[in-house]
């Protein structure tokens, strides 16, 4: 299994670009979010998914859109890039929204507005 | 929601001595808590968890302890070596209740001095 898996690494976009954020896991798994990281904040949720077809918005929502359409991908857009979107973007899975004990993590995007 | 406050901010401590980190969160509801560790450039990576039924858990050099009436459980690292130096994250959850997200503290930077 790859686990999860996030592209791309890096990427670097002007204010008002817009773009899309991949992930992926091949774990089977129901639940997938994804988290942004800041220095000094931690990690705050962005969005989350419990299934295909399910998504609900989580602490920071706001710039930011997602779609659930297989068990496998949750793609996270970014709609309007502004500067304060700059950061570190980690997708997330577990088997199912009550076993939070499994949850793994991608690799992560280092994402820059400028 | 839920919310968790770690402290401190940053721990250094000399190579072999003792770390403690600690956790405080605010609602009595939640039943997991995990701690992560996060490597510079890298995933956070689960290193250990407890139950709110446990109050002690430990493997090998680290443990983590419980109090779930005054709401606060920390991270215990003996020994420190220094491949233990990285950002420690604290979090939460209701599991199996429906809550979604893990609510991260804000990290501690360990540093283990030679």
């Amino acid at each position: 299994n790859a686990g999860v898996t996030q592209t791309p690494k890096f990427q670097v976009l002007k204010t008002g670009q817009s773009m899309t954020l991949q992930c992926a896991q091949d774990m089977n798994h129901e639940y997938m979010s994804w988290y942004r990281q800041d220095p000094g904040m931690g990690l705050r949720l962005i969005h989350y998914s419990v299934g295909a077809g399910i998504t609900d918005q989580g602490e920071v929502p706001n710039g930011y859109n997602v779609s659930r359409s297989t068990t496998e991908d949750f793609p996270l857009r970014l709609l309007s890039a502004a500067p304060s979107q700059t950061s570190v973007y980690f997708c997330a899975s577990r088997l199912h929204r009550d076993r939070a004990y499994e949850q793994y993590f991608g690799p992560g995007t280092r994402l820059t507005v400028t | 929601g839920e919310n968790v406050e770690q402290h401190p901010s940053t721990l250094s401590v000399q190579e072999g001595d003792s770390a403690v980190i600690k956790c405080t969160y605010s609602d009595s509801a939640s039943n997991y808590f995990p701690w992560y560790k996060q490597e510079l450039g890298k995933r956070p990576q689960l290193i250990i968890d407890i139950r709110s039924n446990v109050g002690e858990k430990k493997d090998q050099r680290i443990a983590v302890t419980l109090n779930k009436t005054a709401k606060h459980f920390s991270l215990h690292i003996t020994e420190t070596q220094p491949e233990d130096s990285a950002v420690y994250f604290c979090a939460a959850i209701i599991s199996g209740g429906g809550a979604d997200g893990l609510t991260f503290g804000k990290g501690t930077h360990l540093i283990i001095q030679p």
